[in-house]
């Protein structure tokens, strides 16, 4: 078992470019969460997959962000036209879907836009 | 609407003794509890959860309280190490999969 994995560790992009950052789960894990992170705040959720499916979405990822997980097994997340507001940490979690579903955290994607 | 509040920022504790972190909750729906821990540029660390049918669970040094009538959750550390200095979040699900997290509390365990 090697954990939730994310790369890069670290991005910093200037604003309007585009970037892309990669999960890899625990590989028995079905479940899959992107969480961000601003300072001083708890992470919030954004989107949730089982499988392949994208099966919820939170309101604050905007038109601008999208995640796919096309083999059910990495996911990517994608943000265009970046925003300095859009500077965050950036988690992953995984799960496996059993009893209460604990989720466990990836190192996490620092963003930086400048 | 911050459905999950951990009202205190910071913690400052003695090594040896007992640190006591808080947590209330408005969403009467939650039904399960955990509390994760954070170091500075990592991940949050899964510490220790609690389902709503319960009111403690223990783990080693690590025993959470839960208290569904005043929704009211709290992490005990018995006795605090130096290693235990990190930021805890306290996060909560309902009947959907994402969990809500509170802001936080900084715990610093003095040797």
């Amino acid at each position: 078992d090697t954990g939730v994995s994310q790369d890069p560790r670290h991005k910093i992009t200037k604003r309007g470019q585009n970037v892309t950052f990669r999960c890899d789960p625990i590989s028995e894990h079905n479940r899959l969460y992107w969480y961000r992170q601003t300072l001083g705040q708890g992470p919030e959720f954004l989107t949730y997959f089982q499988n392949e499916a994208q099966l919820e979405k939170s309101r604050l990822l905007s038109d601008r962000f999208s995640a796919e997980r096309p083999k059910g097994s990495f996911s990517t997340l994608e943000i265009q036209r970046t925003e300095q507001g859009d500077s965050a940490m950036y988690l992953c979690a995984s799960s496996l879907r059993q009893g209460q579903d604990t989720q466990y955290f990836g190192p996490g994607t620092r963003l930086t836009v400048l | 609407d911050q459905q999950v509040k951990q009202n205190s920022p910071s913690l400052s504790v003695q090594e040896g003794r007992i640190s006591i972190l808080n947590c209330d909750y408005t969403n009467s729906m939650f039904d399960y509890f955990l509390w994760y821990k954070k170091y500075p540029a990592e991940g949050p660390t899964f510490l220790i959860s609690i389902s709503s049918i319960k009111d403690k669970n223990e783990d080693g040094r690590f025993t959470v309280f839960l208290n569904k009538s005043a929704k009211h959750l709290s992490l005990h550390i018995v006795p605090s190490q130096p290693g235990d200095s990190a930021v805890y979040f306290c996060a909560a699900k309902a009947a959907g999969n994402k969990l809500t997290f509170g802001g936080g509390t900084r715990v610093l365990v003095k040797p």
